[in-house]
């Protein structure tokens, strides 16, 4: 039984094209991120929900919208998408606001062609 | 803010050798500190972290690491590696006075495991 899960695993697609990865943790954790991972395996946090509320936004484009159903679920939309979206994201959960470790999802591979 | 410095990028290492990831930090504010490991192809996992008491922390797979405060070092080691531990393995930092739970990243160790 997967603790963060996140669907797709791979994603290809088309410069211009609209897309959506979804993630979700079973562990009763409070708090959800994405991160980006690029090709040089750089780590780059891009948004965190406590609870379903945004407390996290960093400087990421405004054609990247995370959504929160409920504390269980964090989902990534993308619009018109880029060369430079190709990465890795991966969804993280923690226990508490203020992070004593995260769990990881295994991630998602976006390629944009 | 925070930084993380991950002083090799690349450490090649035969087997049942030991070994020493280096990881210094910055930060104006008390930190937790953490190592995570990432197989192939694969997301990463939480190998070990210090967030108060004894400086000297035990994680899973026999690795261990010290929190030095003076010298804003946090070092992985393990005394006997195998060829399994090859993976990337990334110090991370957060600060504890904030309840956003943000972790900034180093840029990752790649450990190799020779025969």
């Amino acid at each position: 039984d997967t603790a963060v899960s996140q669907t797709p695993k791979y994603l290809v697609t088309q410069m211009g094209n609209d897309k959506s990865i979804k993630c979700e943790q079973n562990l009763g954790h409070d708090t959800m991120y994405w991160y980006k991972q690029d090709s040089k395996k750089f780590l780059k946090i891009m948004f965190s929900y406590n609870n379903k509320e945004l407390i996290i936004n960093e400087t990421v484009p405004n054609r990247f919208s995370p959504k929160s159903p409920d504390k269980a679920h964090l989902n990534l939309h993308i619009n018109s998408l880029e060369l430079g979206d190709s990465a890795v994201y991966f969804c993280a959960s923690s226990q508490v606001t203020g992070n004593y470790g995260y769990t990881f999802g295994s991630g998602t591979r976006l390629t944009v062609v | 803010a925070q930084s993380v410095t991950q002083l090799d990028s690349q450490v090649p290492v035969f087997e049942e050798a030991p070994v020493e990831l280096r990881c210094n930090y910055s930060s104006s504010v008390s930190v937790y500190l953490f190592w995570y490991v990432q197989y192939p192809n694969q997301g990463l996992q939480l190998l070990l972290k210090y967030l108060s008491g004894s400086t000297l922390v035990k994680g899973i797979n026999g690795f261990e690491a010290e929190f030095n405060k003076s010298q804003t070092s946090f070092h992985l080691r393990k005394p006997s590696v195998h060829i399994s531990d090859t993976a990337e393995y990334f110090c991370a930092v957060s600060d504890t006075n904030t309840n956003a739970g943000k972790s900034t990243f180093g840029d990752g160790t790649t450990l190799t495991v020779k025969p």
